[in-house]
C-alpha cells in the first residue's frame, strides 16, 4: 500500500508570492492533517480535514488556508509569503479522526524556503 | 494549553548502550501518546503508539511506558546501534483531535 504522499518536496518563493502544497493520504484514510516544522517552534499543528470539512484548526494566521477533495487528497496554501513561513510542511493522514486508536502516518514533507 | 517537553535536547551515547528518553506533558486528559522517529531533512515515522488506558507497548528494541496521571512517558531503547541516530519526538493527541509535540531529543550513538 502506498504511503502518504507530497508534492512538490522543494520549493523555492519570495516574499509576497503565495503557493499550494498537496498531500495525498493513504488509500482509504479519510482524515488529513497539515503541520509545520521550524527549527524554534518545532512542530505546530496547522489544521485537520475529514470528509472534506476542516474539523481542527491551529494558531495560525488566515494566510494559511486548506481544503480536502471528496478523493481525501487536499491542498493546503499560503498567501503573501513570509520570511518566517519558510519550514518543512508535513502532511499526516489517518483511518479515522486522530483521538481514535489510529496511528498518523505522515509524509515526507514538502520543504519550503522563502527569499 | 497542552504543553511537551523533552528534555535533554541532544543525547550522545556509545554503541551497545541502553537508554531512556523522556517526555512530559501537562495536560492529563489525553486519548494517546506516540513516540515518532525524524531522519535529518525527512518525514516522521511512528514508532509506538501507547492509549491512554494502557501503561506500556513494545516494538524489538523499543519499549515505551506511560503514566498518564504523573504526565510522563518514557521511551526505552535496549542496546543502541549507530542505525537508532535520529530526531525522537513525542506527542500527545488531546480531546480536539490534534496532535501536540515536542521538540525532540537528537540521539547520536557513537560506533
Amino acid at each position: 500500500k502506498a504511503g502518504v504522499t507530497q508534492t512538490p518536496r522543494y520549493l523555492i518563493k519570495t516574499r509576497g508570492q503565495q503557493v499550494t502544497l498537496s498531500c495525498s493520504p493513504i488509500s482509504g484514510h479519510r482524515s488529513v492533517s497539515w503541520y509545520q516544522q521550524t527549527p524554534g517552534q518545532g512542530l505546530q499543528f496547522l489544521f485537520e480535514y475529514f470528509s472534506e470539512t476542516q474539523r481542527n484548526k491551529g494558531n495560525f494566521p488566515g494566510r494559511f488556508s486548506g481544503r480536502q477533495f471528496s478523493n481525501s487528497r487536499s491542498e493546503m496554501n499560503v498567501s503573501t509569503l513570509e520570511l518566517g513561513d519558510s519550514a518543512l510542511y508535513l502532511c499526516a493522514s489517518s483511518l479515522i479522526t486522530p483521538g481514535g486508536t489510529d496511528t498518523q502516518y505522515f509524509g515526507p514533507g514538502t520543504r519550503l524556503t522563502v527569499l | 494549553k497542552q504543553e511537551v517537553t523533552q528534555i535533554p535536547a541532544a543525547l550522545s551515547v556509545p554503541e551497545g548502550e541502553n537508554l531512556v528518553l523522556n517526555c512530559s506533558f501537562t495536560d492529563s486528559a489525553i486519548y494517546n501518546l506516540q513516540w515518532f522517529r525524524q531522519d535529518p531533512g525527512k518525514g516522521l515515522t511512528s514508532l509506538l503508539l501507547i492509549q491512554s488506558s494502557q501503561r506500556e507497548q513494545t516494538s524489538g528494541r523499543l519499549n515505551a511506558s506511560l503514566d498518564k496521571s504523573s504526565g510522563r512517558s518514557t521511551l526505552y531503547i535496549a542496546a543502541s546501534q549507530p542505525g537508532d541516530s535520529a530526531t525522537y519526538l513525542c506527542a500527545v493527541t488531546g480531546a480536539n483531535s490534534k496532535l501536540t509535540f515536542g521538540k525532540g531529543i537528537t540521539l547520536s550513538v557513537r560506533p
